[in-house]
C-alpha cells in the first residue's frame, strides 16, 4: 500500500518551453502532497506544499508563476515548469501524505528533468 | 528559520561494523522523526521513523533514539552490509501554519566497505 507514481520519469526539454510533470497515489487518497527538487549530491528541499482543492502554498523564494502546481483531485497534483531554463535542470520528486495521517509522506520515484 | 543539521556528511565503515548518523533540530515543536535511505536516482525510503513521545526504536539492524530536551535525534546501523551503502536522511515534521511539513538534514553518504 501507499504507492506514489510519477511522470514522466525523465524529460528533456528545450530552453522556453513548458513541462508538466505528474503525481499521483495509486491505492489511496492524498489531501496533501509536496513537491520538492533535488540538486546533485544535494538534500531534497520543498518546493510547495499542495492540497486538494485549494491553491498551493509555495516555500521563501519558489517563484509561484514559475512552477504551477494543480491539485485537482485527492490522487493526482500536477508541476509545471513554465518557460524552462537550464537552471531548473534538477530532480524533481513528489510526495503524498494519507488522509488519515498527520505526517508520514509516501514518495514517488522522480522526475529527472534536463533543459537544453 | 526552521532547520536540521545532520553529521556526518559521508561516513565510511567495514562490512559488520555499526554506523551512527546524529541530526539536531530547531524547533521544539516537532514531533515526528523520520529517516529515508536514498540510492542514486531513486525515490527516499522510510527505514525508520520515531514520534516525540518515544525515546527509542528498533527494527532489527535499524534503531532510532530521541532525545527531545537536547533536540537530538540519531540513526544506529548495527552490522552493516554493503547493500546498506546509500544517502541517508534524517528529517523533522514541522506544522508552521497548521500543514505538516518536513525539513530535511543534509544527508550522509554512507559506504559499507566489504
Amino acid at each position: 500500500g501507499a504507492v506514489v507514481s510519477q511522470h514522466p520519469s525523465r524529460v528533456i526539454c528545450k530552453s522556453g518551453t513548458s513541462v508538466k510533470i505528474e503525481c499521483r497515489s495509486l491505492d489511496f487518497q492524498a489531501t496533501t502532497m509536496f513537491w520538492y527538487r533535488q540538486f546533485p549530491k544535494q538534500s531534497l528541499m520543498l518546493m510547495a506544499t499542495s492540497n486538494e482543492g485549494s491553491k498551493a502554498t509555495y516555500e521563501q523564494g519558489v517563484e509561484k508563476d514559475k512552477f504551477l502546481i494543480n491539485h485537482a483531485s485527492l490522487t493526482l497534483s500536477t508541476l509545471t515548469v513554465t518557460s524552462a531554463h537550464p537552471e531548473d535542470s534538477s530532480f524533481y520528486i513528489c510526495s503524498a501524505r494519507l488522509r488519515t495521517s498527520t505526517d508520514t509522506q509516501y514518495f514517488g520515484p522522480g522526475t529527472r528533468l534536463t533543459v537544453l | 528559520g526552521e532547520n536540521v543539521e545532520q553529521h556526518p556528511s559521508t561516513l565510511s565503515v567495514q562490512e559488520g561494523d555499526s554506523a551512527v548518523i546524529k541530526c539536531t533540530y530547531s524547533d521544539s515543536a516537532s514531533n515526528y522523526f523520520p529517516w529515508y535511505k536514498q540510492e542514486l536516482g531513486k525515490r527516499p525510503q522510510l527505514i525508520i521513523d520515531i514520534r516525540s513521545n518515544v525515546g527509542e526504536k528498533k527494527d532489527q539492524r535499524i534503531a532510532v533514539t530521541l532525545n527531545k530536551t537536547a533536540k537530538h535525534f540519531s540513526l544506529h546501523i548495527t552490522e552493516t552490509q554493503p547493500e546498506d551503502s546509500a544517502v541517508y536522511f534524517c528529517a523533522a515534521s514541522i506544522a508552521p501554519s497548521g500543514t505538516y511539513k518536513y525539513i530535511f538534514g543534509t544527508g550522509t553518504r554512507l559506504k559499507v566497505l566489504a
